[in-house]
């Protein structure tokens, strides 16, 4: 069965410093996978998603990137933090259908909770 | 683009009780997916039920159902026979399945569903 893995599950970073926040997919081969950014009481805004290997596409310009190095593997970074940045960053993965070329549901990971001071 | 309304920010309900989450959407498409998200104290987002355009039979989970009226582009969650542990998040999302390829999720902004026992 497909599993997400998520870490860290929390994390509390100063203004300015580097971020990574990574994202694994098991048991499924050219996942589709994306970023989300939850803050307090909204809801979901897309921040990237990849189709495949350094296939990155960006929703919203702003102090992040994304990479997937790998086909299972993707990253959420920035170089230098803001305020603004905290959130609850959630990664998904879906497939799309061999039969139908097309996408349904998405799966999420755990989530990470990132608190910028 | 397409957007989703849900107009309901708070609702409750009683143990063992029914109650319905209402949710609207915008397209112009013919072909796409909706979808119920809970997502619990614990953050992760747990897909519900999902419900494809193009089929007008109802989907249904268990106590979970959705009523889905296409040409008002309505599509409400029923919970029956309430539990505790429903509590959560709701969260419906539009996916647009006329193109091949990756097309994110659209979430709508959540409504908060407390169960009082």
């Amino acid at each position: 069965s497909q599993t997400i893995h998520q870490w860290p599950a929390t994390l509390v970073q100063p203004v300015g410093s580097p971020l990574s926040l990574e994202c694994t997919v098991e048991g499924t081969s050219n996942p589709n996978l994306y970023w989300y950014r939850q803050a307090a009481g909204r809801g979901l805004q897309l921040l990237f998603y990849s189709v495949g290997i350094g296939q990155i596409s960006s929703e919203v310009p702003q102090n992040l990137s994304a990479s997937r190095p790998q086909d299972r593997q993707f990253i959420l970074s920035s170089k230098k933090l803001l305020l603004s940045d905290s959130g609850f960053y959630l990664c998904a993965w879906s497939v799309t259908l061999a039969r139908t070329g097309k996408n349904t549901e998405a799966f999420f990971g755990q989530g990470t909770r990132l608190t910028v001071v | 683009a397409q957007t989703v309304t849900q107009s309901q920010p708070e609702m409750s309900v009683q143990e063992a009780e029914t109650v319905t989450l209402s949710c609207t959407y915008d397209t112009s498409e013919s072909d796409y997916y909706l979808f119920w998200y809970k997502q619990p104290p614990s953050r992760q987002m747990i897909l519900v039920i999902r419900q494809e355009a193009y089929k007008q039979q109802n989907a249904t989970e268990n106590r979970f159902s959705v009523n889905f009226q296409k040409a008002a582009k309505s599509f409400s969650l029923k919970i029956s026979d309430s539990q505790l542990g429903d509590a959560a998040m709701y969260f419906c999302a539009y996916r647009s399945a006329e193109s091949s390829g990756n097309t994110p999720l659209v979430f709508g902004k959540g409504t908060r569903l407390s169960v009082i026992a």
